[in-house]
């Protein structure tokens, strides 16, 4: 099946400082990828849209320049929280779709970011 | 975007079915019905999906109904590695919304042992 991976899977940066995380489709490859986030007892929440070759479409109320994404390659896409501060602190997943089934979204594994 | 609802919470004894409603009256025809899962501090996984039939695989069936307002995952046996909270999703093939899920709050699923 498809898989989806997330590096680093946890992270915890002081205030200020920037945060890059990948996410990457192991056996198959998207032009397109999905950033979400996910606050402690939410729901997922879609952040942006990557595109390979192109640039990010980002859902209202997301900061395109305090989150960079950059769709690097078929199987690459890099989320980049600049200058994080606690309020960014927070669950980031990652999704592809297709695999043997063009219709689903696989995930990543998430990413733990902690913003001290 | 048509929305879903689900019951809050449901729970189940181990090894036994489980059927995890979810409404969704105002679906188009061109919305599929998407089912993923949660399992504690891990990204979603895909479960089961369909348009009009139902469906199975080898995770779990899907039943929708006639007019498509509503559907019913259904798991035939539950374990205790079923406890998570369940998504239902409405998404189209193709368009600009191709690929965006909307997650609402879900069925946070109980197994008992």
């Amino acid at each position: 099946g498809a898989v989806v991976s997330q590096h680093p899977s946890w992270v915890i940066c002081k205030s200020g400082t920037s945060v890059k995380i990948e996410c990457r489709s192991l056996d198959f490859q998207a032009t397109t990828m999905f950033w979400y986030r996910q606050f402690p007892k939410q729901s997922l929440m879609l952040m942006a849209t990557s595109n390979e070759g192109s640039k990010a479409t980002y859902e209202q109320g997301v900061e395109k320049d305090k989150f960079l994404i950059n769709h690097a390659s078929l199987t690459l896409s890099t989320l980049t929280v600049t200058s994080a501060h606690p309020e960014d602190s927070s669950f980031y997943i990652c999704s592809a779709p297709g695999g043997e089934n063009a219709d689903t979204q696989y995930f990543g594994p998430g990413t733990r970011l902690t913003v001290l | 975007d048509a929305k879903t609802t689900q019951p809050n919470s449901m729970e189940s004894n181990e090894e036994e079915p489980v059927h995890l409603p979810c409404n969704h009256s105002t679906i188009s025809g061109t919305d599929y019905i998407h089912w993923y899962r949660q399992l504690p501090s891990q990204g979603p996984e895909y479960v089961i999906h369909g348009l009009t039939s139902n469906v199975n695989n080898r995770m779990a069936s899907l039943a929708i109904a006639e007019d498509r307002k509503s559907s019913t995952l259904i798991l035939h046996r539950a374990t205790l590695r079923d406890a998570a909270v369940y998504y239902c999703i409405l998404s189209q093939a193709g368009g600009t919304s191709y690929g965006k899920l909307t997650f609402g709050q879900g069925t946070i699923l109980t197994v008992h042992p």
